[in-house]
């Protein structure tokens, strides 16, 4: 079946701009989360929604990382004038409800961004 | 300090070979504990879940010590297939959020 899938792969951006990072989790899957992965570090959680709430953005760096939900299915993050600091890979990851105590989040192939 | 420490490695190994690692978390009250796996450029994928009984899952075994806090991974009869970074990974007692190590990176080597 079809599993999580993010576009773009890949996304260079200059310093300053604005980008938009989608995600498409398994079909039916609830929750949401993503994560920034730094190079040479494990993902860091970002924020997790349950459908179309978002229940914990405490991960998001600054309030220039906005994320959305709006019909519970296809997820957008959002960051606005990014910086260098920003360069990672951005994961997503989706679950079945509850399904944190089973570990068992399904990860996308996520978003290299590159800030030049 | 950081919530879920790893040794980075490499842990460079023949084919053949058993390979062991662990992670430490700092927060007493975690509830729940994995192992993922990822492979260079990819994305991570949960290998197992880590029991206090300890478990197997063929080649892998993986132990848990609450009372010195560790986490431990091992795999014996090493493939190349098995050339990864494995992600130590530990729930803080809620439904959701997970936090991860940096990762244990093993090359297997024909």
């Amino acid at each position: 079946g079809a599993g999580v899938s993010q576009s773009p792969r890949y996304k260079v951006a200059k310093r300053g701009q604005d980008v938009a990072l989608r995600c498409d989790p398994i079909s039916g899957h609830v929750s949401l989360f993503w994560y920034q992965q730094a190079l040479g570090q494990g993902p860091e959680f970002l924020t997790y929604f349950q459908n179309e709430a978002q229940l914990d953005k405490s991960g998001l760096p600054s309030d220039r990382f906005f994320a959305e939900r709006p019909e519970g299915s296809v997820s957008t993050l959002k960051i606005q004038r990014t910086q260098q600091e920003d360069s990672a890979v951005y994961l997503c990851a989706s679950s079945i409800i509850g399904a944190g105590l089973r570990g068992e989040q399904y990860f996308g192939p996520g978003t290299r961004l590159t800030v030049t | 300090r950081k919530e879920v420490e790893q040794d980075p490695g490499p842990f460079n190994v023949p084919e053949g070979a058993t390979v062991a690692f662990n992670c430490t978390y700092s927060n007493s009250a975690s509830q729940s504990f994995f192992w993922y796996r990822q492979d260079c450029r990819k994305e991570p994928k949960l290998l197992m879940s880590v029991y206090s009984s300890g478990n197997e899952d063929g080649r892998f075994t993986a132990q848990l010590n609450r009372a010195s806090q560790y986490i431990s991974l091992l795999i014996r009869d090493s493939k190349l297939s098995d050339s990864a970074t494995y992600l130590c990974v530990v729930n803080y007692a809620n439904d959701y959020k997970l936090s991860f190590g940096a990762g244990t990176t093993v090359t297997v080597r024909a």
